[in-house]
Protein backbone atom coordinates (compact mmCIF):
# COMPACT_ATOMS: atom_id res chain seq x y z
CA UNK A 1 0.00 0.00 0.00
CA UNK A 2 1.42 3.57 -1.11
CA UNK A 3 2.18 5.75 1.91
CA UNK A 4 3.75 8.98 1.58
CA UNK A 5 5.31 11.35 4.20
CA UNK A 6 6.49 14.94 4.29
CA UNK A 7 8.90 15.99 6.26
CA UNK A 8 9.10 18.53 8.18
CA UNK A 9 5.79 19.25 9.01
CA UNK A 10 5.96 22.52 9.38
CA UNK A 11 8.74 25.32 8.81
CA UNK A 12 9.53 28.71 9.54
CA UNK A 13 11.82 31.07 7.61
CA UNK A 14 13.39 34.56 6.92
CA UNK A 15 12.49 36.38 3.75
CA UNK A 16 14.86 35.53 1.21
CA UNK A 17 15.85 32.41 2.51
CA UNK A 18 16.09 29.43 -0.36
CA UNK A 19 14.32 26.13 1.21
CA UNK A 20 13.75 22.60 0.30
CA UNK A 21 10.70 20.79 0.68
CA UNK A 22 10.68 16.73 1.21
CA UNK A 23 8.24 14.11 -0.06
CA UNK A 24 9.04 10.17 0.30
CA UNK A 25 7.31 7.75 -0.88
CA UNK A 26 7.43 3.71 -0.50
CA UNK A 27 5.75 1.99 -3.80
CA UNK A 28 8.42 3.61 -6.98
CA UNK A 29 6.12 1.97 -9.49
CA UNK A 30 4.42 5.65 -9.88
CA UNK A 31 2.97 7.32 -12.88
CA UNK A 32 3.37 10.62 -11.77
CA UNK A 33 4.19 13.06 -8.43
CA UNK A 34 2.31 16.41 -8.22
CA UNK A 35 3.31 19.46 -5.62
CA UNK A 36 0.26 21.67 -4.82
CA UNK A 37 -0.50 24.73 -3.35
CA UNK A 38 -3.02 25.07 0.01
CA UNK A 39 -3.95 28.21 1.65
CA UNK A 40 -5.46 28.05 4.56
CA UNK A 41 -9.66 27.43 4.32
CA UNK A 42 -8.94 27.04 0.73
CA UNK A 43 -8.62 24.06 -2.18
CA UNK A 44 -5.21 22.68 -3.61
CA UNK A 45 -3.83 24.86 -6.32
CA UNK A 46 -1.19 22.73 -8.70
CA UNK A 47 2.39 24.11 -8.82
CA UNK A 48 4.76 21.12 -10.90
CA UNK A 49 3.78 17.88 -12.10
CA UNK A 50 6.82 15.43 -12.54
CA UNK A 51 5.88 12.26 -14.69
CA UNK A 52 7.32 9.24 -14.28
CA UNK A 53 9.95 9.46 -16.56
CA UNK A 54 11.33 12.89 -15.81
CA UNK A 55 13.94 13.96 -13.05
CA UNK A 56 12.64 17.75 -12.46
CA UNK A 57 10.13 20.29 -13.66
CA UNK A 58 10.83 24.16 -13.04
CA UNK A 59 8.18 27.16 -12.84
CA UNK A 60 9.36 30.28 -11.73
CA UNK A 61 11.10 30.27 -8.41
CA UNK A 62 10.14 26.26 -8.26
CA UNK A 63 11.85 23.67 -8.96
CA UNK A 64 11.05 19.90 -8.58
CA UNK A 65 12.64 16.95 -8.25
CA UNK A 66 12.09 13.28 -8.37
CA UNK A 67 14.14 10.34 -7.88
CA UNK A 68 12.08 7.23 -8.39
CA UNK A 69 13.97 4.31 -7.24
CA UNK A 70 14.65 5.82 -3.54
CA UNK A 71 11.15 7.39 -3.52
CA UNK A 72 11.81 10.65 -3.08
CA UNK A 73 11.19 14.22 -4.36
CA UNK A 74 11.97 17.53 -3.68
CA UNK A 75 10.40 20.84 -3.88
CA UNK A 76 13.08 24.28 -4.08
CA UNK A 77 12.21 27.35 -3.70
CA UNK A 78 14.54 30.31 -4.33
CA UNK A 79 14.59 33.65 -2.37
CA UNK A 80 11.56 32.81 -0.45
CA UNK A 81 8.81 35.55 -0.11
CA UNK A 82 5.93 36.11 2.70
CA UNK A 83 3.19 35.57 -0.04
CA UNK A 84 5.10 31.76 -0.27
CA UNK A 85 3.26 31.17 2.93
CA UNK A 86 0.64 28.41 2.73
CA UNK A 87 1.06 24.46 3.03
CA UNK A 88 2.78 22.78 0.19
CA UNK A 89 1.78 18.90 -0.10
CA UNK A 90 2.93 16.01 -2.39
CA UNK A 91 0.93 13.44 -4.17
CA UNK A 92 1.66 10.42 -6.29
CA UNK A 93 -1.07 8.97 -8.65
CA UNK A 94 0.05 4.88 -9.13
CA UNK A 95 -2.08 2.43 -10.49
CA UNK A 96 -6.12 2.57 -11.49
CA UNK A 97 -7.36 6.43 -10.78
CA UNK A 98 -6.29 7.02 -6.86
CA UNK A 99 -3.57 9.56 -5.87
CA UNK A 100 -2.04 9.33 -2.37
CA UNK A 101 -1.62 12.87 -0.99
CA UNK A 102 1.33 12.88 1.91
CA UNK A 103 0.03 15.52 5.21
CA UNK A 104 1.75 18.46 3.83
CA UNK A 105 4.24 20.38 5.16
CA UNK A 106 3.21 24.39 6.62
CA UNK A 107 5.25 26.49 5.72
CA UNK A 108 5.82 30.32 7.13
CA UNK A 109 8.04 32.63 5.49
CA UNK A 110 8.54 35.85 8.15
CA UNK A 111 9.39 39.39 6.42
CA UNK B 1 -14.89 31.30 -16.88
CA UNK B 2 -13.96 27.76 -16.04
CA UNK B 3 -13.24 25.94 -13.13
CA UNK B 4 -14.83 24.24 -10.03
CA UNK B 5 -17.55 25.67 -7.77
CA UNK B 6 -18.32 23.91 -4.22
CA UNK B 7 -21.82 25.32 -2.07
CA UNK B 8 -21.69 26.31 0.34
CA UNK B 9 -18.57 27.10 1.86
CA UNK B 10 -19.50 26.36 5.12
CA UNK B 11 -22.16 24.28 6.60
CA UNK B 12 -23.39 23.27 9.66
CA UNK B 13 -25.88 20.08 10.79
CA UNK B 14 -26.84 18.64 13.60
CA UNK B 15 -26.00 15.09 14.25
CA UNK B 16 -28.10 12.66 12.77
CA UNK B 17 -28.87 14.71 9.72
CA UNK B 18 -28.37 13.71 6.33
CA UNK B 19 -26.70 16.88 4.46
CA UNK B 20 -25.46 16.94 0.65
CA UNK B 21 -22.67 18.90 -0.91
CA UNK B 22 -22.68 20.59 -3.71
CA UNK B 23 -19.52 19.93 -6.33
CA UNK B 24 -20.20 21.43 -9.82
CA UNK B 25 -17.71 21.94 -13.01
CA UNK B 26 -17.71 23.75 -16.05
CA UNK B 27 -14.33 22.36 -17.35
CA UNK B 28 -15.73 19.32 -19.32
CA UNK B 29 -14.43 16.60 -17.63
CA UNK B 30 -14.79 13.45 -17.56
CA UNK B 31 -13.94 12.13 -14.25
CA UNK B 32 -13.84 13.55 -10.63
CA UNK B 33 -13.36 12.91 -7.41
CA UNK B 34 -14.56 13.36 -3.48
CA UNK B 35 -11.85 13.80 -0.84
CA UNK B 36 -11.90 14.57 3.24
CA UNK B 37 -8.88 16.65 4.44
CA UNK B 38 -8.90 16.36 8.46
CA UNK B 39 -5.98 18.46 10.26
CA UNK B 40 -2.36 16.74 10.00
CA UNK B 41 -3.87 14.53 7.33
CA UNK B 42 -3.22 14.11 3.97
CA UNK B 43 -6.50 13.97 1.54
CA UNK B 44 -8.31 10.45 1.67
CA UNK B 45 -10.57 9.59 -1.37
CA UNK B 46 -14.19 9.15 -0.45
CA UNK B 47 -15.33 8.34 -4.00
CA UNK B 48 -14.63 8.81 -7.68
CA UNK B 49 -16.37 8.90 -11.05
CA UNK B 50 -14.87 8.50 -14.17
CA UNK B 51 -17.88 8.76 -16.31
CA UNK B 52 -21.78 9.65 -16.29
CA UNK B 53 -24.09 7.26 -14.38
CA UNK B 54 -20.76 4.92 -12.36
CA UNK B 55 -19.26 5.80 -9.60
CA UNK B 56 -16.44 3.59 -7.24
CA UNK B 57 -15.65 4.03 -3.61
CA UNK B 58 -12.80 5.31 -2.67
CA UNK B 59 -10.35 4.45 0.79
CA UNK B 60 -13.68 5.88 3.10
CA UNK B 61 -16.59 5.54 1.43
CA UNK B 62 -18.52 4.18 4.72
CA UNK B 63 -21.43 6.89 5.18
CA UNK B 64 -21.33 8.78 2.50
CA UNK B 65 -23.33 8.39 -0.87
CA UNK B 66 -22.64 9.85 -4.61
CA UNK B 67 -24.75 10.11 -7.97
CA UNK B 68 -23.43 11.43 -11.44
CA UNK B 69 -26.21 11.87 -12.94
CA UNK B 70 -24.70 14.68 -15.46
CA UNK B 71 -21.21 15.07 -16.50
CA UNK B 72 -20.93 18.54 -14.54
CA UNK B 73 -22.28 17.52 -11.46
CA UNK B 74 -21.02 15.09 -8.61
CA UNK B 75 -22.81 15.55 -5.14
CA UNK B 76 -21.67 14.16 -1.97
CA UNK B 77 -24.48 12.75 0.17
CA UNK B 78 -23.13 12.73 4.12
CA UNK B 79 -25.61 10.44 6.07
CA UNK B 80 -26.02 10.00 9.55
CA UNK B 81 -24.46 6.50 9.08
CA UNK B 82 -21.03 8.66 9.36
CA UNK B 83 -19.42 8.62 12.37
CA UNK B 84 -16.72 11.22 12.46
CA UNK B 85 -18.15 13.65 9.36
CA UNK B 86 -16.82 17.27 10.88
CA UNK B 87 -14.15 17.45 7.99
CA UNK B 88 -13.15 19.84 5.18
CA UNK B 89 -14.09 18.18 1.79
CA UNK B 90 -13.06 19.05 -1.44
CA UNK B 91 -13.78 17.93 -5.19
CA UNK B 92 -11.93 17.07 -7.58
CA UNK B 93 -11.71 16.79 -11.70
CA UNK B 94 -9.45 15.90 -14.33
CA UNK B 95 -9.70 14.80 -18.02
CA UNK B 96 -9.92 11.12 -18.79
CA UNK B 97 -6.13 10.80 -19.76
CA UNK B 98 -4.85 13.91 -18.02
CA UNK B 99 -3.04 13.52 -15.19
CA UNK B 100 -3.46 16.93 -13.35
CA UNK B 101 -6.65 17.21 -11.12
CA UNK B 102 -8.28 20.54 -10.43
CA UNK B 103 -9.55 21.41 -6.95
CA UNK B 104 -13.03 23.38 -6.01
CA UNK B 105 -12.36 25.85 -2.90
CA UNK B 106 -13.78 23.03 -0.69
CA UNK B 107 -16.70 22.74 1.91
CA UNK B 108 -16.20 22.76 5.79
CA UNK B 109 -18.91 20.96 7.30
CA UNK B 110 -19.37 20.95 11.29
CA UNK B 111 -21.86 18.13 12.92
CA UNK B 112 -22.78 18.82 16.55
Amino acid sequence: KQEVTQIPAALSVPEGENLVLNCSFTDSAIYNLQWFRQDPGKGLTSLLLIQSSQREQTSGRLNASLDKSSGRSTLYIAASQPGDSATYLCAVQGGGFKTIFGAGTRLFVKA
Amino acid sequence: DGGITQSPKYLFRKEGQNVTLSCEQNLNHDAMYWYRQDPGQGLRLIYYSQIVNDFQKGDIAEGYSVSREKKESFPLTVTSAQKNPTAFYLCASKEALANEQYFGPGTRLTVT
